[in-house]
Parts: C-alpha cells; sequence; structure tokens
C-alpha cells in the first residue's frame, strides 16, 4: 500500500462549491503539508502542520482551509470553489525536528474547477 | 516566491548523453533537494545535500552545492529514456522549519 494516499484523484466541481481533498498516511511522520501545482509554476505551499496542534498558512492560502484529524489526516478544504483553483493539489510528509526533511508526496488530486 | 529556480527550463538530449540541470536560490539555506516528478504524479525524493556539503552522488546522480554562489547542479549521467521527467530543486532554510520551496522545474527530455 502507497504511504501517502489522497482521496479523490480527480474532482470535477462547479463555482461555488465546497470542496474537501483527503490526505493519509502511513509513514508515521509528523509533519504535513499541502500544495498545489499550475503548470509553469511548480509547487505552491498552501498550508502545513506540524503536528496535530499546529497549523501554519503557507504562501497561498486564501480560499483555503485545513483540518488535521490525526497525525495521520490531514484534509484540505476550498469552501467556495472557483475556476483559478483548478489545479494539481499534493499532500506532503516529512520528519519533524531538525534533521533531514525528505518529503514525501502523495499520488495528488487533479481538481477542475468549472 | 520561489526559493529555488532552475535552469534550464526544457533539455532535449539523446540517450546516452550527461544531462545537467542548475538551481539558483536566494536565501541561507539548510540543505538543498532534487525531485523528480513523471508526468501528472507525485514528486520523488532523489538526493539532498546540506550546506555544509559540496558535492554527493548517488548512482548515476551527482550533485553540487556552492554556498557563495547559492547555486546547485543536477547532473544525470548516461540518461536513459526512463529519466525523462520534471526535476525540481527545493531550498530549505533555516529559521527552524526548514520546510522545502520548490523552483518551477526543469523539463527532461531522453530521446531513445
Amino acid at each position: 500500500d502507497a504511504d501517502v494516499t489522497q482521496t479523490p484523484r480527480n474532482r470535477i466541481t462547479k463555482t461555488g462549491k465546497r470542496i474537501m481533498l483527503e490526505c493519509s498516511q502511513t509513514k508515521g511522520h509528523d509533519r504535513m503539508y499541502w500544495y498545489r501545482q499550475d503548470p509553469g509554476l511548480g509547487l505552491r505551499l498552501i498550508y502545513y502542520s506540524f503536528d496535530v496542534k499546529d497549523i501554519n498558512k503557507g504562501e497561498i492560502s486564501d480560499g483555503y482551509s485545513v483540518s488535521r484529524q490525526a497525525q495521520a489526516k490531514f484534509s484540505l478544504s476550498l469552501e467556495s470553489a472557483i475556476p483559478n483553483q483548478t489545479a494539481l493539489y499534493f499532500c506532503a510528509t516529512s520528519f519533524g525536528g531538525f534533521g533531514d526533511n525528505e518529503q514525501f508526496f502523495g499520488p495528488g488530486t487533479r481538481l477542475t474547477v468549472l | 516566491s520561489q526559493q529555488g529556480e532552475e535552469d534550464p527550463q526544457a533539455l532535449s538530449i539523446q540517450e546516452g548523453e550527461n544531462a545537467t540541470m542548475n538551481c539558483s536560490y536566494k536565501t541561507s539555506i539548510n540543505n538543498l533537494q532534487w525531485y523528480r516528478q513523471n508526468s501528472g504524479r507525485g514528486l520523488v525524493h532523489l538526493i539532498l545535500i546540506r550546506s555544509n556539503e559540496r558535492e554527493k552522488h548517488s548512482g548515476r546522480l551527482r550533485v553540487t552545492l556552492d554556498t557563495s554562489k547559492k547555486s546547485s547542479s543536477l547532473l544525470i549521467t548516461a540518461s536513459r529514456a526512463a529519466d525523462t521527467a520534471s526535476y525540481f530543486c527545493a531550498a530549505a532554510g533555516g529559521g527552524g522549519s526548514y520546510i522545502p520551496t520548490f523552483g518551477r522545474g526543469t523539463s527532461l527530455i531522453v530521446h531513445p
């Protein structure tokens, strides 16, 4: 089984709808992240969480919210989806602390907002 | 803003040739990481080089880091068609968070 899973893998929705993307991990990592990827723009950080009680905004948090339900679960919500939120969304995890912090990515969720 | 910026944006070579990608970053770092992404899939970590290291090898990969120039390079030797992918550098700064900040990536095509 994959260490980092995301559901759904693909989603088409309409403007104004509320959408939740879910991420689960079996790596036992404390840190979890949500990124979006747009063509030509690389990955941009939306939110990150260092543990269940520590959630922080990233570079582009407007229009998004998150919930860290447990160490293994981190959800991203779009309260009222708009077309420019059409993108590929990735969840990632990493160890905490001050050591090497390579990230482990999920397979991505392709979201289309019409 | 992106900490890491890759150059070139796109690279097309023949199988067997070497591929070199460069990355520049803006502020001091704790480490710099390289990732690979096959089309539309999740990123896969390739190699991490710490700020006190100058060169690191992993199989056919060679990474160098020049902190005085705030730059890194990734060399893939004897490229294969299966190396076709996008490659991203991610610079992880200090301040305690060590969160990697990704560049826009280099798209590598290796022709058989």
